[in-house]
């Protein structure tokens, strides 16, 4: 149990495009997603915390008109680059929290690569 | 002070070794306390929660000490395979989790 799965696994866009990245818990439902950004050999940057049927929470210095979220069911969450530039390339990783008790246990996607050309 | 400090390493050990990490946390109201595990390119992977009682799976052992606020992971008899960034996870009543930079283990023949 507690899978998470992302699509798509990796993107190669032009400039000036946008990219959707759809991130879905198949085995549990999950009233919060959380989107991460990774530059090799660093940590996970917290982007923003995704709440189904709200808007979501950015962490500061992230644009939400550049990375909108929307979480429209307890399965699912979808982060949308909009007009995507060359420095926004980078690994995206969504994860599903999911309750145990007294803790809330993180369930990640297998991932997302974006490269903008 | 950052919220979660780890030492970076890498740790260079031979296999069969035992190998121990560390992680501070500056929040004394944090509830819920993992390690997790990401290989290169990879996505993090849950490798165990961490209970106040301490806990062990097989190779491994997970302890907490709230009083001096860190949590440990201890590796028993490495192995080649157990090669990859150990990130240690911390969250509190909000359970929005918070990330140390994580620790470079390799295990070499």
């Amino acid at each position: 149990g507690a899978v998470v799965s992302q699509h798509p696994s990796r993107v190669i866009c032009k400039s000036g495009t946008s990219v959707k990245i759809e991130c879905r818990s198949l085995d549990f439902q999950a009233t919060t997603m959380f989107w991460y950004r990774q530059f090799p050999k660093q940590s996970l940057m917290l982007m923003a915390t995704s709440n189904e049927g709200s808007k979501a929470t950015y962490e500061q210095g992230v644009e939400k008109d550049k990375f909108l979220i929307n979480h429209a069911s307890l399965t699912l969450s979808t982060l949308t680059v909009t007009s995507a530039h060359p420095e926004d390339s980078s690994f995206y990783i969504c994860s599903a929290t999911l309750s145990r008790g007294a803790t809330y246990e993180q369930y990640f996607g297998p991932g997302t690569r974006l490269t903008v050309t | 002070r950052k919220e979660v400090e780890q030492d970076p390493g890498p740790f260079n050990v031979p296999e069969g070794a035992t190998v121990a990490f560390n992680c501070t946390y500056s929040n004394s109201a944090s509830q819920s306390f993992f390690w997790y595990r990401q290989d290169c390119r990879k996505e993090p992977k849950l490798l165990m929660s961490v209970y106040s009682s301490g806990n062990e799976d097989g190779r491994f052992t997970a302890q907490l000490n709230r009083a001096s606020q860190y949590i440990s992971l201890l590796i028993r008899d490495s192995k080649l395979s157990d090669s990859a960034t150990y990130l240690c996870v911390v969250s509190g009543g909000s359970y929005i989790p918070t990330f140390g930079r994580g620790t470079s283990l390799i295990v070499h023949p």
